[in-house]
């Protein structure tokens, strides 16, 4: 069973980047879509990106200037950058696999995701 | 972006009625959708997926229909499990975008 788990700094001062890290464990697969996903009481649920297999990423254009997606498959993790911060990024961020059926790996709906971790921007 | 819009936002019901929620897309999405459930403090958890596929484990109260651009998400015989907030979620088109949630309360 995949077990996905968040870690990185709570708190991130205005104008920083915002650093996360997602640990994989249960799924050493290289065909799986790993992405992060926010939650904010005002936008809701909101897609950031994803990173393939030998670092193929795709991002939110909403996003895209500010954020880097990176994966590191010989410790199972895969990160978030999110650079220039604002109030606005204070929220909820999860890591999450793309869903994956019948052995093959999927980049749309997401199976198994993390806890969770509230980031807060403030300073 | 494709903008999708859930009805109604709240929802009150009983134990053993049954429940429908509706999820609107600003443009066709084909059959490219997900529901998921969510509790207080937890993550999403994924319900179903591409074309009426049930995630393993989800019982089969759940079902959803449509295509195009309005979907339902139906629960048979609602549970005293199934209190909690619904999204969904469509990956035809990026970004991958979200509705904004239908909380299913108590009535």
């Amino acid at each position: 069973q995949v077990q996905l788990q968040e870690s990185g700094p709570g708190l991130v001062k205005p104008s920083g980047t915002l650093s996360l890290t997602c640990s994989v464990s249960g799924d050493s697969s290289s065909s799986s879509y790993w992405t992060w996903i926010r939650q904010t009481p005002g936008k809701g649920l909101e897609w950031i990106g994803y990173v393939y297999h030998r670092g193929i990423t795709n991002y939110n254009p909403s996003l895209k200037s500010r954020v880097t997606i990176s994966i590191d498959t010989s410790k199972n993790q895969f990160s978030l950058n999110l650079s220039s911060v604002t109030a606005a990024d204070t929220a909820v961020y999860y890591c999450a696999r793309g869903g994956c059926d019948k052995n093959t790996c999927y980049n749309g709906w997401f199976d198994s995701w993390g806890q969770g971790t509230l980031v807060t921007v403030s300073s | 972006d494709i903008q999708m819009t859930q009805s109604p936002s709240t929802l009150s019901a009983s134990v053993g009625d049954r429940v429908t929620i509706t999820c609107r897309a600003s443009q066709s999405i084909s059959g490219w959708l997900a529901w998921y459930q969510q509790k207080p403090g937890k993550a999403p958890k994924l319900l179903i997926y591409k074309a009426s596929s049930l995630e393993s484990g989800v019982p089969s109260r759940f079902s959803d229909s449509g295509s195009g651009t309005e979907f339902t998400l139906t629960i048979s015989s609602l549970q005293p499990d199934d209190f909690a907030t619904y999204y969904c979620q469509q990956y035809n088109s990026y970004p991958w975008t979200f509705g904004q949630g239908t909380k299913v309360e108590i009535k």
